[in-house]
């Protein structure tokens, strides 16, 4: 089975805090993705890599980072965490998605800044 | 602009009721289309998916959808709900570039006794 590990599925940071979401994927795919999803918002792509140390900008990059220094290993970085960025992110990935391959989901993390 | 809507973020059925959820997509190319579906406290699972071969796509747990060019649509049935279906379940579109997902707001579905 393929498997998409996110390392917490819980975290409680303080304002600003700089945060590392680190997520794991077995499959050998090419694209690693960073979502996150709200109430009535569905989910929203911050950020996306489609190779090794590449990167690119999602819908709302703004106060995120990222960095995929191996294949397997996409992690999420918050700068500097605010209260608005409480929220679950889902990291996820595939082969290239042409014809329709699916993206494969980890578990989320719940990130709650106080 | 590509985009995708779900009509009703909350749908509440009686067990052994149709299930009946809407997606409808905006694509100006040929669409790749998804479900999703997300139980409590878990990652997406992948119920189905649209990749031009057949119009009506059967999933898992016994959903399946149809799409329909002419109505921009998209939905996701299953004729006989059960319980375990209570879930939040997620419309997703292929875009093109490097493969990206454009997702609906979910649905969230209440299955009753």
């Amino acid at each position: 089975d393929v498997k998409v590990t996110q390392s917490s599925r819980y975290l409680v940071k303080r304002t600003g805090e700089k945060v590392f979401l680190e997520c794991v994927q077995d499959m050998d795919h090419e694209n690693m993705f960073w979502y996150r999803q709200d109430p009535g918002l569905g989910l929203r792509l911050i950020y996306f890599s489609y190779d090794v140390k590449m990167k690119e900008k999602g819908d709302i990059p703004e106060g995120y980072s990222v960095s995929r220094e191996k294949k397997e290993r996409f992690s999420l970085i918050l700068e500097s965490a605010s209260t608005n960025q409480t929220s679950m992110y889902l990291c996820a990935s595939s082969f290239p998605l042409q014809g329709g391959t699916e993206a494969f989901f980890g578990q989320g993390t719940r990130l709650t800044v106080v | 602009a590509q985009s995708v809507t779900q009509l009703g973020s909350h749908v509440s059925v009686s067990e052994g009721a149709l299930v009946l959820l809407r997606c409808n997509y905006s694509s100006s190319v040929p669409p790749y289309l998804f479900w999703y579906v997300q139980y409590p406290n878990q990652g997406l699972q992948l119920l189905l998916k649209y990749t031009s071969a057949a119009t009506l796509v059967k999933g898992i747990n016994g959903f399946e959808a149809e799409f329909k060019k002419s109505e921009t649509s998209f939905h996701l049935t299953k004729p006989s709900a059960h319980m375990s279906d209570a879930a939040e379940y997620f419309c997703a579109l292929l875009t093109g570039g490097y493969n990206k997902l454009i997702f609906g707001a979910g649905t969230r579905l209440a299955v009753h006794p």
